[in-house]
């Protein structure tokens, strides 16, 4: 059973719409929980969040945990053909063998 | 900024090789990390390492084999490479103690002809 569930897999916009991204998680040893955008390289850091209710923002990305209801979303506001992308949540739980365990991905696609 | 380097975008190779991943990071983090990325499944960790000469299981280690014998060098190798480790590698790294933002490689496409 999957530890950390992004839903929607996939989303078609236009641009110009808001969009909201979703992930769920499991609780056992959480630390905190990431968001990750990907294009066609490697994973690039977004957020991290840490205490439930407070909302992080940088330019139209803003994101937001809630720690007794376990999800986490992240949102894009008015948005670019460049927002296209895999985003990817993570959730962290500390040392030993678990390390990052990553969702499966929201493939967004932004249409012009 | 934080730099980590991959030995390889793309790899091919046959069925039986030996293979060597290297990941290099020039921000003296105690953390790497190896994932694999496969469509469908997302970003599985292979091993991780929390400092020299420590290595740790991840979800799927099985045919793999790691190295860290300095802090800023973490390798990955493939014993005998099989068809169905052709994937996307990922190496990451970030410094713990707090600091949680994990910092990728630009990954190497390895295809096990």
């Amino acid at each position: 059973e999957d530890k950390v569930v992004q839903s929607p897999l996939s989303l078609v916009v236009h641009e110009g719409d808001t969009v909201t991204l979703n992930c769920s998680y499991e609780v056992t040893n959480f630390r905190s929980l990431l968001w990750y955008k990907q294009e066609k390289k490697a994973p690039t850091f977004l957020f991290m969040l840490t205490s439930s209710g407070i909302e992080k923002k940088s330019g139209r990305l803003s994101s937001i945990l809630d720690k007794k209801e376990l999800f986490s979303i992240l949102n894009i506001t008015a948005t670019q053909t460049g927002d296209s992308a895999v985003y990817l949540c993570a959730e962290y739980s500390g040392g030993g063998a678990d390390g990052l365990t990553f969702g499966k991905g929201t493939h967004l696609i932004i249409q012009p | 900024d934080v730099k980590v380097t991959q030995s390889s975008r793309y790899l091919v190779k046959r069925t039986g090789e030996k293979v060597f991943l290297e990941c290099v990071q020039d921000m003296d983090h105690e953390n790497m990390f190896w994932y694999r990325q496969d469509p469908g499944l997302g970003l599985r960790l292979i091993y991780f390492s929390y400092d020299v000469k420590m290595k740790e299981k991840g979800d799927i280690p099985e045919g793999y084999s790691v190295s860290r014998e300095k802090k800023e060098r973490f390798s990955l190798i493939l014993e005998s490479a099989s068809t169905n480790q052709t994937s996307m590698y990922l190496c990451a790294s970030f410094k713990g103690g707090g600091a949680y933002e994990q910092y990728f490689g630009p990954g190497t496409r390895l295809t096990v002809t």
